[in-house]
C-alpha cells in the first residue's frame, strides 16, 4: 500500500523569502503521479502542481516548483517570494497510474502543513 | 465554467436520520470520487466510480452508499448517520486516462451528525 509523509505539521515564513515544504512517499509502483493541493481558509482543494513520475524534469508553476527525487521517494515544494495568499494548508498526493496510461484515480494524502506567510 | 458542485454545503443533522449529499460535473469526467476530511488525517478516499454503474469502494467505505446512474452525478448517501461521519467531504473528478489525471474538487460539505 501506498503512503504519504509530511513530517513539518506547520511551518511560517516570512513574506517574500523562500520556503520548502517536504513530502515522502512509500511505493512499490514505478509509474504514478504526484501533487500539492492548496487549501486556503475557504476549503477549496486547489491543484499548486503536479510531476509525472517518468519526467526527469522538475515541474514548475511560477512562484512554485518542486524537487522529485524519485529514487529518494522524495516530493517537497518549493515556494519562492511568499506571499500572503499562499497562507493556507498544503498538502501531498500520490496517485498511482494503470496499464492504459490512465490513473487509478484514488489520491493517497498526507496530512499536511500548514503554512503561514507573515508580514 | 467547469466545476465540480456539491450541496449541501453545510448540514447538521441527528444520529439515525438518512441523508444524501449531491455532486455533480460538467466535465464530462468518467472518474468521480468522494473523500472525507478530518483534522490530523487528511483526506481519505470513501468510495469511487469509474464510470457510469461502476462503483467501488476506497479507503473508508463504512457507513456509505454511492449511486452512478449518470455521468455528471455521483451522490454519496448515508442511511443511518452517526457521529463519528461528522466531517468534511468532498466530490472530486477527472477524466481518467486522457492523460491529464488531475482531480478537480467540489467545494466541500460540511457535516455535523448530532
Amino acid at each position: 500500500a501506498q503512503t504519504v509523509t509530511q513530517s513539518q505539521p506547520e511551518m511560517s515564513v516570512q513574506e517574500a523569502e523562500t520556503v520548502t515544504l517536504s513530502c515522502t512517499y512509500d511505493t512499490s509502483e514505478n509509474n504514478y503521479y504526484l501533487f500539492w493541493y492548496k487549501q486556503p481558509p475557504s476549503r477549496q482543494m486547489i491543484l499548486v502542481i503536479r510531476q509525472e513520475a517518468y519526467k526527469q524534469q522538475n515541474a514548475t508553476e511560477n512562484r512554485f516548483s518542486v524537487n522529485f527525487q524519485k529514487a529518494a521517494k522524495s516530493f517537497s515544494l518549493k515556494i519562492s517570494d511568499s506571499q500572503l495568499g499562499d497562507t493556507a494548508m498544503y498538502f501531498c498526493a500520490f496517485m498511482k497510474q494503470i496499464n492504459y496510461g490512465g490513473s487509478q484515480g484514488n489520491l493517497i494524502f498526507g496530512k499536511g502543513t500548514k503554512l503561514s506567510v507573515k508580514p | 465554467e467547469a466545476q465540480v458542485t456539491q450541496n449541501p454545503r453545510y448540514l447538521i443533522t441527528v444520529t439515525g436520520k438518512k441523508l444524501t449529499v449531491t455532486c455533480s460535473q460538467n466535465m464530462n469526467h468518467e472518474y468521480m470520487s468522494w473523500y472525507r476530511q478530518d483534522p490530523g488525517l487528511g483526506l481519505r478516499q470513501i468510495y469511487y466510480s469509474m464510470n457510469v454503474e461502476v462503483t467501488d469502494k476506497g479507503d473508508v467505505p463504512e457507513g456509505y452508499k454511492v449511486s452512478r446512474k449518470e455521468k455528471r452525478n455521483f451522490p454519496l448517501i448515508l442511511e443511518s448517520p452517526s457521529p463519528n461521519q461528522t466531517s468534511l467531504y468532498f466530490c472530486a473528478s477527472t477524466s481518467a486516462g486522457s492523460g491529464t489525471d488531475t482531480q478537480y474538487f467540489g467545494p466541500g460539505t460540511r457535516l455535523t451528525v448530532l
